[in-house]
């Protein structure tokens, strides 16, 4: 059974930092690229930004480009979300989601169950 | 970019068939057979329904069925279930080597 496990939320003021981890099982987790998504109260999905299954690719929304940075450890079968500089807006239920694909974002099979980021002061 | 175009809301009675759309563009659900579809009951993390346009995954019912013309794609339940009633997202691979979502259809079974 395929199960995405995220943790590492909770609230953090404004320009500060926050690791996110999504532990993998239940498939060969560096075969596929993974990619994490947000929700903020109330919206629609966002989708914030996808690593290959290498590790060597990495794309990202322009709203988190160059203040997030996705990574994985395949010995580990983890994947992280490194959220710096952090604002308001970055409010959101953060879910991470495996890929049909190996490297790029093309469409998912699975999603975990989410872990809360709340910016606040 | 802006996100794919869903309508805000679709309703159906128990049995009928219902379709969402999904509107895009030459950059994005034109260029790609890449669209894939997912629902969202209230309090509940997403669930991946379709891939590639038409490939169902692995446990859902071929109630749901998906398609693509041009930059449009769409999402069709046959035979209504109250079970159905949630929220549904469509999404693209896009030429920016990114992904998009629709902003999401409430289906509403009445």
């Amino acid at each position: 059974e395929v199960q995405l496990v995220e943790s590492g939320g909770g609230v953090v003021q404004p320009g500060g930092s926050l690791r996110l981890s999504c532990a993998a099982s239940g498939f060969i987790f560096s075969t596929f690229a993974m990619s994490w998504v947000r929700q903020a109260p109330g919206r629609g999905l966002e989708w914030v930004s996808v690593i290959s299954g290498s590790g060597s690719n990495t794309d990202y929304a322009d709203s988190v480009k160059g203040r997030f940075t996705i990574s994985r450890d395949n010995s580990r079968n983890t994947l992280y979300l490194q959220m710096n500089s952090l604002r308001e807006e970055d409010t959101a239920v953060y879910f991470c989601a495996s890929d049909v694909d190996r490297i790029m974002a093309r469409g998912f099979d699975y999603w975990g169950q989410g872990t809360l980021v709340t910016v606040s002061s | 970019q802006s996100a794919l175009t869903q309508p805000a809301s679709v309703s159906g009675s128990p049995g009928q068939s219902i379709t969402i759309s999904c509107s895009g563009t030459s950059s994005d659900v034109g260029a790609y057979d890449y669209v894939s579809w997912h629902q969202q009951h209230p309090g509940k993390a997403p669930k991946a329904m379709i891939y590639d346009v038409s490939n169902r995954l692995s446990g859902i019912s071929s109630r749901f069925s998906g398609s693509k013309s041009g930059n449009t794609a769409s999402l069709t339940i046959s035979g209504l279930q109250p079970e159905d009633e949630a929220d549904y997202y469509c999404s693209s691979h896009t030429s920016s080597n990114t992904l998009i979502f629709g902003g999401g259809t409430k289906v509403t079974v009445l």
